[in-house]
């Protein structure tokens, strides 16, 4: 059974709309993380966490907050979505020092 | 600061063929490395990781990869490839930052194969 799961998977919201993007692991990790991807890019990193009621900042948080209420959860927080948002977004977990991520399936948004 | 560069986006093989998959880094610490697979739309996957040791190491599915220092290169291997090895492979470069522990990844922008029947 899968150790990361994302809800919703796929998900279409309108511009200036809130959008709440959410990740269960059950890993028994400390790290989780949110990253974006782009068609034709790699992975950039949005926000992490290495505790519960604790998150960072990762290299692009701008339009993003995050939120972790307990290690097995962390949400992705759009407050007013733009059309530049529209990616698929991956939650991932890790303990810590492996740099050994465990990705979940990714969740598709679409802003219009 | 660090950086890790796939330079072929996309490349495409015929099935059977062997393979090989460029990496190069850039830091100034000792890194380790990662391999990931992306399958059609799934999330990514772990293929092979590198901390120390034997320069060569080995995957799931026959891939392998071989750690030059002098080089600055991870490049992936596999002898002979099939048609459900067509996805996107990540590199991964994973810098430790003491404070705090967290794990500073940097992702090449992937490289893109097809195996053609």
């Amino acid at each position: 059974e899968a150790a990361v799961t994302q809800s919703p998977r796929s998900k279409v919201a309108v511009t200036g709309g809130k959008v709440t993007l959410s990740c269960h692991q059950t890993n028994n990790h400390d790290y989780m993380y949110w990253y974006r991807q782009d068609t034709g890019h790699g992975l950039r990193l949005i926000h992490y966490s290495y505790v519960a009621d604790s998150t960072e900042k990762g290299d692009i948080p701008d339009g993003y907050k995050a939120s972790r209420p307990s290690q097995e959860n962390f949400s992705l927080i759009l407050e007013l979505a733009s059309l530049s948002q529209t990616a698929v977004y991956f939650c991932a977990s890790s303990g810590q020092n492996t740099g050994q991520l465990y990705f979940g399936e990714g969740s598709k948004l679409t802003v219009l | 600061a660090q950086s890790v560069t796939q330079p072929d986006a996309r490349v495409t093989v015929s099935e059977g063929a062997s393979l090989q998959l460029r990496c190069k880094y850039s830091y100034s610490g000792t890194p380790y490395l990662f391999w990931y697979v992306q399958y059609p739309r799934q999330g990514l996957q772990l293929l092979l990781k590198y901390y120390s040791g034997d320069p060569v190491v080995q995957g799931v599915n026959g891939f392998e990869a071989e750690f030059s220092k002098s080089n600055s290169s991870f490049h992936l291997r596999k002898a002979s490839v099939h048609w459900s090895d067509s996805a996107v492979y990540f590199c991964v470069l994973s810098a430790l930052v003491a404070t705090g522990g967290n794990n500073k990844l940097t992702f090449g922008q992937g490289t893109v194969l097809s195996v053609i029947p």
